[in-house]
């Protein structure tokens, strides 16, 4: 099972500033990597496919990128609307599995 | 304009059953595949299943397989997951999910609101 782990497990930033979210993974991906937001009682929601690929309606302040196994999400210009958690998941090998998290708070 | 709308959790004893459904609408179902993920109280997302567009393949995570079966009836536009033997580890809030695009497997793009699955004597 290829494991990620998402660093750091809490980010605090003031709003306006930008937030950098990372993902590294056990094992070869690819790119094949999206990212997740979600919020306080509600579903995730897809931001990032293909490691660096926005998903409809996410502005492009939302960005991602890849370097090997290693994965970043890059929220720039922080919103309210922004402050939530953020999930990588993999989906090169069944189990598709996530990271446990990066929780991104209002500094 | 694509929903999909889970039903069928609730309070069930350890060692007890349960089926869970999601009716979907806005996409044409029989061409995607589908997904189960669940998340438990306070913890982090887990996939627990998939399946094809037909329903021909079909992938579990090891905790669950040989208890939970994912199935579709695409005649209905639903997506189901026979849950069996359930322990308290699999209380969770259980999300159905579809793929995004019909030509790769894995990416979430649209999710319903989830349902409630608690095991507690």
């Amino acid at each position: 099972e290829i494991v990620l782990t998402q660093s750091p497990a809490t980010l605090s930033v003031s709003p306006g500033e930008s937030a950098t979210l990372s993902c590294r993974a056990s094992q070869a991906v690819g790119s094949n990597l999206a990212w997740y937001q979600q919020k306080p009682g509600q579903a995730p929601r897809l931001l990032i496919h293909a490691a660096s690929t926005r998903a409809t309606g996410v502005p492009t302040r939302i960005g991602g990128s890849a370097s090997g196994t290693d994965f970043t999400l890059i929220i720039n210009s922080l919103q309210s609307e922004d402050f939530a958690i953020y999930y990588c998941q993999q989906y090169n090998t069944w189990p598709y599995t996530f990271g446990q998290g990066t929780k991104l708070e209002i500094k | 304009q694509v929903q999909l709308v889970e039903s069928g959790g609730g309070v069930v004893q350890p060692g007890g059953s349960l089926e869970l459904s999601c009716a979907v609408s806005g996409f044409r179902f029989s061409d995607y595949g589908m997904h189960w993920v669940r998340q438990a109280p306070g913890k982090g997302l887990e996939w627990v299943a998939f399946i094809g567009y037909n329903g021909a393949t079909t992938y579990y995570i090891a905790s669950v397989k040989g208890r939970f079966t994912i199935s579709r009836d695409n005649s209905k536009n639903t997506l189901n997951l026979q849950m069996s033997s359930l322990s308290p580890e699999d209380t969770a809030v259980y999300y159905c999910a579809k793929d995004r695009i019909t030509t790769v497997r894995g990416v979430a793009g649209s999710w319903g609101q989830g349902t409630l699955v608690t095991v507690t004597s």
